[in-house]
């Protein structure tokens, strides 16, 4: 069973557009992270969920809205897609405590 | 604020070979350091972590680190490294906030 799984696995779109990327986990986890992997493989927090309290939120363009209808989701909607959104999104969660965070395998953004 | 720092953007081994990867870090507490592995086109997956007690922490594949305080380190090291080791190794700090830092990643290749 895959621990943490995201949706889509590859997302190609025009500028301008509004997409969604989906993330669950089943491990239980109550804290969940969306991150962002640019071109050079830099990996930058984006935000951070507690059992679906938003508990960190890096400086992010307000055209990124996290939501997490339960402790198992946490969906990322971008809307107005610009250029330089194209990256890898990684979901990922972890148990308060433990701190070992497990990583989805990553949804590739390409904005034309 | 804590900040990683991985100096190696890249390192070449030849397969058998010793290795080590270097990370610093800054933080004003007592760190929980993680690293991770990302083979291409996958997502992270841990190697090992340290959160306290005996400084040398023995983690999957082989692979070793040690936490040294007085050096603000936690370098990676595997005595023999093969040619399914050739990723990308990102060293990461969390705070007992729950706030993830990564460093920028070293690549690792493999000689034959």
């Amino acid at each position: 069973d895959t621990a943490v799984s995201q949706t889509p696995k590859y997302l190609v779109t025009q500028m301008g557009n509004d997409k969604s990327i989906k993330c669950e986990q089943n491990l239980g986890h109550d804290t969940m992270y969306w991150y962002k992997q640019d071109s050079k493989k830099f990996l930058k927090i984006m935000f951070s969920y507690n059992n679906k309290e938003l508990i960190i939120n890096e400086t992010v363009p307000n055209r990124f809205s996290p939501k997490s209808p339960d402790k198992a989701h946490l969906n990322l909607h971008i809307n107005s897609l610009e250029l330089g959104d194209s990256a890898v999104y990684f979901c990922a969660s972890s148990q308060p405590g433990q701190e070992t965070q497990y990583f989805g395998p990553g949804t590739r953004l390409l904005v034309l | 604020a804590q900040s990683v720092t991985q100096p190696d953007i890249h390192i070449t081994v030849s397969e058998g070979a010793s290795l080590e990867l270097r990370c610093n870090y800054s933080y004003g507490a007592t760190p929980y350091l993680f690293w991770y592995v990302q083979s291409p086109g996958q997502g992270l997956q841990l190697l090992l972590k340290y959160f306290s007690g005996d400084t040398l922490v023995q983690g999957i594949k082989g692979f070793e680190a040690e936490f040294k305080r007085s050096q603000s380190s936690f370098n990676l090291r595997k005595p023999s490294v093969h040619w399914s080791d050739a990723a990308e190794y990102f060293c990461a700090l969390n705070t007992n906030a729950g706030k993830s830092t990564f460093g920028d990643g070293t690549t690792l290749t493999v000689k034959p």
